[in-house]
């Protein structure tokens, strides 16, 4: 099993529903997450973390952690054209980001 | 600016040949990250320096690859006697003391022709 699973998409959603990403991932990474966004061609951006179990929000972005499924996931609401990006969710193991393969999002208007 | 600058920017060069990235980091963050993407892929790890000591290394690093922080500032990393499949986005981040995220630089785009 890879350390950080995702599934590549594309996940199409019309503007302005919720876009759920979903990532799992192996006991080697530890309980620290994160959620970067990368547009075409240009370097990742951190959007949000998630250390404990449960939900964070950050304005139209929702993380939720599950340990016990060993799964974290990402919510975006009201979702724009501008949020058309790969999603790349990272757990952190013995000092580093361990990155999943990315799922592309696409909102159409 | 602030964030953590990365150049150049582009590089293509030619197969054989060596090449040199610079990365500057966050002001005051001593950890600092040199990734691989290639496309379709998230970034891959290839080294962590905490202040100037090179604490770990990823088996994707062969021994055409050194980096190094001299004093705990900048990095480079560089690849000697390129090959096409060293042609990827080398990406570089910086974290502060005590945290688990990381910042990214803009990227270094490789292509080995």
């Amino acid at each position: 099993q890879k350390e950080v699973e995702q599934n590549s998409g594309p996940l199409s959603v019309p503007e302005g529903a919720i876009a759920s990403l979903n990532c799992t991932y192996s006991d080697r990474v530890s309980q620290s997450f994160f959620w970067y966004r990368q547009y075409s061609g240009k370097s990742p951006e951190l959007i949000m973390s998630i250390y404990s179990n449960g939900d964070k929000e950050d304005g139209r972005f929702t993380a939720q952690l599950n340990k016990a499924s060993q799964y974290v996931s990402l919510l975006i609401r009201d979702s724009q054209p501008s949020d058309s990006a790969t999603y790349l969710c990272a757990g952190y193991n013995t000092d580093k980001l361990i990155f999943g393969t990315g799922t592309r999002l696409q909102v159409f208007p | 600016d602030t964030g953590v600058s990365q150049n150049p920017r582009h590089k293509i060069t030619k197969r054989g040949q060596n090449v040199t990235f610079r990365c500057d980091p966050i002001s005051e963050h001593n950890r600092l990250y040199w990734y691989r993407q290639t496309l379709g892929q998230g970034p891959e790890f290839l080294t962590y320096f905490q202040n100037e000591a090179q604490l770990e290394k990823s088996r994707l690093l062969s021994d055409r690859f050194s980096a190094e922080r001299p004093k705990g500032s900048f990095s480079t990393l560089e690849i000697q006697r390129t090959e096409q499949g060293d042609s990827a986005m080398y990406l570089c981040a910086s974290s502060p003391q005590g945290a688990t995220e990381a910042f990214f630089g803009q990227g270094t785009r490789l292509t080995v022709v």
